[in-house]
């Protein structure tokens, strides 16, 4: 068990490019999640998907996000059009249905710079 | 909409004291799920303790323990016997039991551990 993972750890880009961040959770975790955690602030929540089914999305979340799970293994965030007001950490977490409710594993995080 | 709100930017301990971080929710629900997330610096977040919204018994987690207090809407955590390692940020969280898994984090409390 190598716990949950993300790519790439850093990433600058400039306004308007398009980024995307992989998360890959602990293997037999059904559920993952994706938070974003600005300077000074606690993560807010941003989706999660059980399996591959996305259950709840934020309203956060604008069109220029968009999440997938394929296969309900690893996950992928994509931010299209980047703005400055998205640099931020993105963090992934994993938990287990059947787990302790609200024990969530997170990963490192994805810090993003959008210059 | 729930909100978590750590009045505690920074908090400082001496080795071997005892601390307390402070933490206030709102909530219009019965029962619900609290919980301390400790983020080390540059690592990933992990799972300190969890209450349970309908028991009355404070939960204790090693040298960690809780002050619930549903009445007050307030949640302090009491850190025993400080460490080096237990230097971190410190979030609150709050989890509805009606929603599949969604956390909501407060600001966080930063802290130092001192010799």
């Amino acid at each position: 068990d190598t716990g949950v993972s993300q790519n790439p750890r850093h990433k600058i880009t400039k306004r308007g490019q398009n980024v995307t961040f992989r998360c890959d959770p602990i293997s037999e975790h059904n559920r993952l999640y994706w938070y974003r955690q600005t300077l000074g602030q606690g993560p807010e929540f941003l989706t999660y998907f059980q399996n591959e089914a996305q259950l709840e999305k934020s309203r956060l979340l604008s069109d220029r996000f968009s999440a997938e799970r394929p296969k309900g293994s690893f996950s992928t965030l994509e931010i299209q059009r980047t703005e400055q007001g998205d640099s931020a950490m993105y963090l992934c977490a994993s938990s287990l249905v059947s787990g302790r409710i609200g024990e969530l594993f997170f990963g490192e995080g994805s810090r993003l710079t959008v210059l | 909409a729930q909100t978590v709100t750590q009045s505690q930017p920074e908090m400082s301990v001496q080795e071997a004291e005892t601390v307390t971080l402070s933490c206030t929710y709102d909530t219009s629900e019965s029962d619900y799920y609290l919980f301390w997330y400790k983020q080390p610096p540059s690592r990933q977040m992990i799972l300190v303790i969890r209450q349970e919204a309908y028991k009355q018994q404070n939960a204790t987690e090693n040298r960690f323990s809780v002050n619930f207090q549903k009445a007050a809407k307030s949640f302090s955590l009491k850190i025993s016997d400080s460490q080096l390692g237990d230097a971190a940020m410190y979030f609150c969280a709050y989890r509805s039991t009606g929603t599949a898994s969604k956390l909501t984090f407060g600001t966080g409390t930063r802290l130092q551990v001192t010799l």
